[in-house]
């Protein structure tokens, strides 16, 4: 049962490099999302889909790109790594249609530099 | 905008005692949802428990209920007999289904059971 799986788990950065974090799901799940998590800050959207082919921003959508090639693949990229970007991110994925509570990934921690 | 707001940054409850967790949302789509999670400390997101906002009753699901006040856009938590492994973070989520499906969260309330 792997569920969501997020790859790298860890990944410590410089500034200006750039990474992607890889995030598969095997649930047949039509949405897919990326949080960023922050101490007294929650759970913050970064961007999302709704399908294969389809992105949304979020709330903090700014430093981030991703793309949505195959349906159970969502992908979060840093183009330019920043200080600010350190936190933990985690994928998330839900159903469509019905409630739709999401499914999460192990979160991945990453430090910049 | 929609929002979702958790105005208890930490709380403390003697075991076996109930608690209420606090959840503010703000929409003016009438088709939502509402969710709770839990997060340990080892850091997974644990599903809890959900409501619609077109469910005529509170939702419940073992030791957790949610009153669901929607006059009010209340969603509060309430945990029955806690026990030491209820100590966790907790965050409240709203999904807005007319929005294509976003997802957000509330800043979470870290609760902690005493023996």
């Amino acid at each position: 049962n792997a569920g969501v799986t997020q790859t790298p788990k860890f990944r410590v950065l410089k500034t200006g490099q750039s990474m992607t974090l890889l995030c598969a799901q095997d649930m047949n799940h039509e949405y897919m999302y990326w949080y960023r998590q922050d101490p007294g800050m929650g759970l913050r959207l970064i961007h999302y889909s709704v399908g294969e082919g389809t992105t949304a921003k979020g709330e903090v959508p700014d430093g981030y790109n991703v793309s949505r090639l195959k349906k159970q693949n969502f992908l979060l990229g840093l183009e330019s790594a920043a200080p600010s970007q350190t936190s933990v991110y985690f994928c998330a994925s839900s159903s469509a249609p019905g409630p739709g509570e999401l499914f999460f990934g192990e979160g991945s921690r990453l430090t910049v530099l | 905008a929609q929002k979702i707001t958790q105005t208890q940054p930490g709380m403390f409850v003697q075991e076996k005692e109930a608690v209420t967790l606090d959840c503010t949302y703000d929409t003016s789509d009438p088709s939502y949802g509402l969710f709770w999670y839990k997060q340990p400390s080892s850091g997974e997101m644990i599903f809890l428990i959900y409501q619609g906002s077109y469910d005529q009753q509170n939702a419940t699901e073992g030791r957790y209920s949610l009153n669901f006040q929607k006059a009010r856009k209340s969603a509060n938590l309430v945990i029955s007999a806690s026990q030491l492994g209820d100590s966790a973070m907790y965050f409240c989520a709203m999904r807005v289904y007319s929005s294509a499906s976003k997802i957000i969260f509330g800043s979470g309330t870290r609760l902690s059971i005493r023996p």
